[in-house]
């Protein structure tokens, strides 16, 4: 099945610096899509990309299909941007496949 | 809010029993997935449904059952339960499939099987 590897796996940030978070996959992909979980244990759908770029606020993401990777870049970090971040492709069996995720944490 | 309602938000159990976990998904979406979260496996997809029927499936255990009813509600069925299946479960629903429309997730039932 499809690989996903998402770096790094952990990120410290001071508040209002910026960063990128990346998702490579192993195969070809019909889909991506981003998700924040926050430290409540929710999981908020960011992005449903499945090529080019795609801004709301301070993030935005994009997704280049035929080099199989997926960028999400996160602007003037707050502390609410603090949790886990998944990228999930979707295989071409349909299933969505979620990566182990980049923890975010962004200190005041 | 996502408007996919789960429930229980907890669950504790104790090992060899059966639970039920219940799902109702957003208005008009026809799609209902299940996800197992736990600490070593992380996102783990289960099975899927649409309009009714299965249409995916991943690494769900024979001691789990799942299914979508006419009204577009699903439930997940654990049974003999043991130590390792305490997790998060979460339900995620769509108008489609992955192919073509995004996924909006509720908020989980923690599950804990003592």
């Amino acid at each position: 099945g499809i690989q996903v590897e998402q770096s790094p796996p952990d990120l410290i940030l001071q508040e209002g610096a910026n960063s990128t978070l990346r998702c490579n996959f192993s195969d070809s992909v019909n889909n991506l899509q981003w998700f924040h979980q926050n430290p409540w244990g929710q999981l908020i759908n960011l992005f449903y990309i499945p090529s080019g770029t795609k801004q709301n606020g301070r993030l935005s993401a994009t997704t280049v299909a035929t080099e199989r990777y997926s960028l999400l870049y996160i602007s003037s970090s707050q502390t609410t941007d603090s949790g886990v971040y998944f990228c999930a492709p979707t295989s071409n069996t349909g299933k969505l496949i979620f990566g182990q995720g980049t923890t975010l944490q962004v200190k005041p | 809010d996502s408007g996919v309602t789960q429930t229980p938000k907890h669950l504790i159990t104790a090992t060899g029993q059966r639970v039920t976990l219940r799902c109702s998904p957003r208005s008009g979406d026809l799609s209902v997935y299940w996800y197992q979260q736990s600490l070593d496996q992380g996102l783990q997809f289960l099975i899927q449904y649409y309009n009714g029927e299965e249409r995916a499936k991943g690494n769900i255990l024979e001691r789990f059952s799942a299914q979508q009813f006419p009204d577009l509600h699903s439930e997940l069925n654990l049974s003999s339960l043991e130590l390792g299946d305490s997790a998060l479960y979460f339900c995620a629903s769509s108008p489609g499939t992955p192919y073509n429309s995004p996924l909006h997730f509720g908020n989980g039932t923690r599950l804990t099987v003592t």
